[in-house]
């Protein structure tokens, strides 16, 4: 079964520092992994996702996520946090296969401070 | 129009009333689904549809009823529904079933 684990369901950096979210995954297959971003009053909206090309993954908004199946993660970065970057953030899994669904983590909120 | 959109925005509604929330998605896609989203509270996956029929059904209860008359169309009945019905319902659609999700802004729904 798959299911998909955030460390931390608040994380407060100042701006201009670096930004990590955890992400940890398990799967019996190789999975697809996706990183969404929630901004208050809107729905989720997808910053990048890995499905088995490259192990590093650039998104939108200068963050990017590296798989390391070894450790079955799938951390979220950010070099420099911005104001904007303020939101809640979701990790996800889905199987290769057509599953009928993506796994969603239960949500990590972000906050700058300044 | 472009992308997911969902009407209404915002509905309250009384326990007897009954309601439905649309949602439509100008992508061309061929799965759509709904979710609903609590206060601390992990996105709960409620219904998949695939080329119009429903191939996921989360043991919702049956006060939310779905309809998917065309692909590019979803609807969402409420009847007789709860206070902890209270949440934010999403709707999203993929290419396929499995692939990255695009989602509609949502619908806030106050029961009181």
């Amino acid at each position: 079964a798959q299911s998909v684990t955030q460390l931390g369901s608040h994380v407060s950096v100042s701006e201009g520092a670096l930004v990590l979210l955890r992400c940890n995954y398990s799967s019996s297959v190789p999975p697809y992994l996706f990183w969404y971003v929630q901004y208050p009053n809107q729905g989720l909206q997808l910053l990048l996702k890995y499905t088995s090309a490259a192990t590093l993954v650039k998104g939108i908004n200068g963050f990017e996520a590296e798989f390391k199946k070894s450790e079955t993660s799938f951390h979220l970065t950010k070099p420099s946090a911005h104001m904007s970057d303020a939101a809640e953030y979701f990790c996800a899994v889905t199987m290769y296969s057509s599953a009928s669904k993506i796994i969603f983590g239960s949500g990590t909120r972000l906050s700058i401070r300044p | 129009e472009t992308g997911v959109t969902q009407t209404p925005r915002h509905l309250v509604m009384g326990m007897t009333n009954k309601k439905s929330l649309k949602c439509e998605q100008h992508l061309g896609h061929n799965a759509m689904y709904w979710y609903k989203q609590s206060a601390k509270k992990p996105l709960e996956l409620m219904f998949v549809y695939s080329l119009e029929e429903r191939v996921e059904n989360n043991s919702v209860p049956s006060r939310f009823s779905p309809e998917c008359p065309n692909s590019s169309h979803l609807f969402l009945h409420l009847h007789t529904l709860q206070p902890e019905d209270s949440a934010l319902y999403l709707c999203a659609s993929s290419q396929d079933l499995g692939e990255e999700q695009f989602f509609g802004p949502g619908t806030r729904l106050t029961v009181l």
